[in-house]
């Protein structure tokens, strides 16, 4: 049982690249999110997924687009990369909205 | 909207000290759960401890433990016997049962567990 898994760990990007960020859970839970955190900041919601094949804004969603591909998958994909999406991005799951979230270990993305 | 507060950018305590970490919130729901997240230098985010709304007794796990007085919308975390493998960033965030239900997190508390 793996929890909550990401790839990759570290990735660094110049400005206008693309990539897709990956989030997998073998919790068999409902509710999936996207965080981002930068230094001397909580966590801030980008996208979440309530339950699969439904998808919604969070706090910072601009630059961004997500897919939930199933109910175990839940990527973020950055289609022309900028210096200010620099951050560690966290993935997180839930059995349902309101429950009690785990994280994955966080992807460190750099954009020259 | 709904905010969390947290007053202490940074604390630190002897070994085997009692520490209290502070947070208060902002809403006008009243049924939602609180958590104690802890972030240890390996960058994972692990919970400490939640606290449902509804419950008026506070929650305990082991050396962690919360004061919870909802009227004052005052969320502590208390660590007993504190150890060096507590150093840690601490959030705390807050989820309401009603909208979408997004968790807020507070801005962290840097703990620093000294030999």
């Amino acid at each position: 049982n793996a929890g909550v898994t990401q790839t990759p760990k570290f990735q660094v990007l110049k400005t206008g690249q693309s990539m897709t960020l990956q989030c997998a859970q073998d919790m068999n839970h409902n509710s999936m999110y996207w965080y981002r955190q930068d230094p001397g900041m909580g966590l801030r919601l980008i996208y979440y997924s309530a339950s699969e094949g439904t998808t919604d804004k969070g706090e910072v969603p601009n630059g961004y687009n997500v897919s939930r591909l199933n109910k175990r998958e839940f990527s973020l994909r950055l289609e022309s990369a900028a210096p200010s999406q620099t951050s560690v991005y966290f993935c997180a799951s839930s059995e349902q909205g309101r429950d009690t979230q785990y994280f994955g270990p966080g992807t460190r993305l750099t954009v020259l | 909207a709904q905010t969390v507060t947290q007053s202490q950018p940074e604390m630190s305590v002897q070994e085997a000290e009692t520490v209290t970490l502070s947070c208060t919130y902002d809403t006008s729901e009243n049924n939602y759960y609180l958590f104690w997240y802890k972030q240890p230098p390996s960058r994972q985010m692990i919970l400490v401890i939640r606290q449902e709304a509804y419950k008026q007794q506070n929650a305990t796990e082991n050396r962690f433990s919360v004061n919870f007085q909802k009227a004052a919308k005052s969320f502590s975390l208390k660590i007993s016997d504190s150890q060096l493998g507590d150093t840690a960033m601490y959030f705390c965030a807050f989820i309401d049962f009603q909208g979408a239900q997004k968790l807020v997190f507070g801005q962290g508390t840097r703990l620093t567990i000294n030999p």
